[in-house]
């Protein structure tokens, strides 16, 4: 079992909809990251977070560390969306090493 | 500002050659780190430096690959020799101190050995 995992493995949206990709991870964590990966390559930090709820834009992310799981939520989805959302943990014992989830595909339709 | 530069973009060579990837972290950055990605492994961390000082390098392959960052603001990837299962995009990505410092990648080299 991969100490963290992202659920669903894929997803296809209208252009619109409210998006939700979540990650669950099995270990002590210092923070945790959500990264995007657009079709071009790469890789850009979304956020990195330790508790609670970050925004930017039409992203969240929320944390909740006694159920070791965190969601990135998208409003009003948009084409441009469409990237791969890779989630990433900063495990307590492994310093600034990052386990990395194996990625979200989102395709935003017109 | 400029980010992360990583070069070669491209490299294409065949099995056996020694290959060398270059990375030129944001200034100011202490942070330094060199990831693969494959379809097969995803992203997985090969080693990182913290003021030009390798701290972990537990994800280094084997023997064949080695990473140096001989000043703040270059450091190197080699490979040697190559083998068609090194082929992959290999990212560089920088950050600062603290705890909350986001990690910035750079474009990546797509690395094909044939």
């Amino acid at each position: 079992k991969n100490e963290v995992e992202q659920s669903p493995q894929n997803l296809t949206a209208q252009e619109g909809e409210f998006i939700t990709i979540n990650c669950s991870y099995s270990v002590g964590i210092s923070a945790l990251h959500w990264l995007q990966q657009h079709p071009g390559g790469g890789i850009v930090s979304l956020f990195m977070l330790s508790s609670g709820k970050k925004k930017h834009g039409r992203l969240i992310a929320t944390i909740n560390i006694q159920e070791k799981h965190s969601s990135l939520h998208i409003t009003a989805s948009h084409p441009r969306d469409s990237a791969v959302y890779i989630c990433a943990a900063n495990k307590e014992t492994s310093g600034s090493r990052l386990t990395f989830g194996e990625g979200t595909q989102l395709t935003v339709n017109p | 500002d400029a980010g992360v530069i990583q070069s070669p973009r491209h490299e294409v060579t065949e099995m056996g050659q020694e290959v060398t990837l270059r990375c030129k972290p944001i200034s100011g950055h202490d942070y330094l780190f060199w990831y693969r990605q494959t379809m097969m492994r995803g992203l997985e961390l090969l080693i990182y430096f913290n003021n030009n000082v390798p701290i972990d390098d537990s994800g280094m392959p084997e023997d064949r690959f080695s990473a140096k960052m001989p000043n703040a603001s270059f450091s190197t990837l080699k490979i040697q020799p190559s083998e068609p299962r090194d082929s992959a995009v290999y990212f560089c990505a920088s950050r600062l101190t603290g705890s909350y410092q986001p990690q910035h990648f750079g474009d990546g080299t797509r690395l094909s050995i044939l």
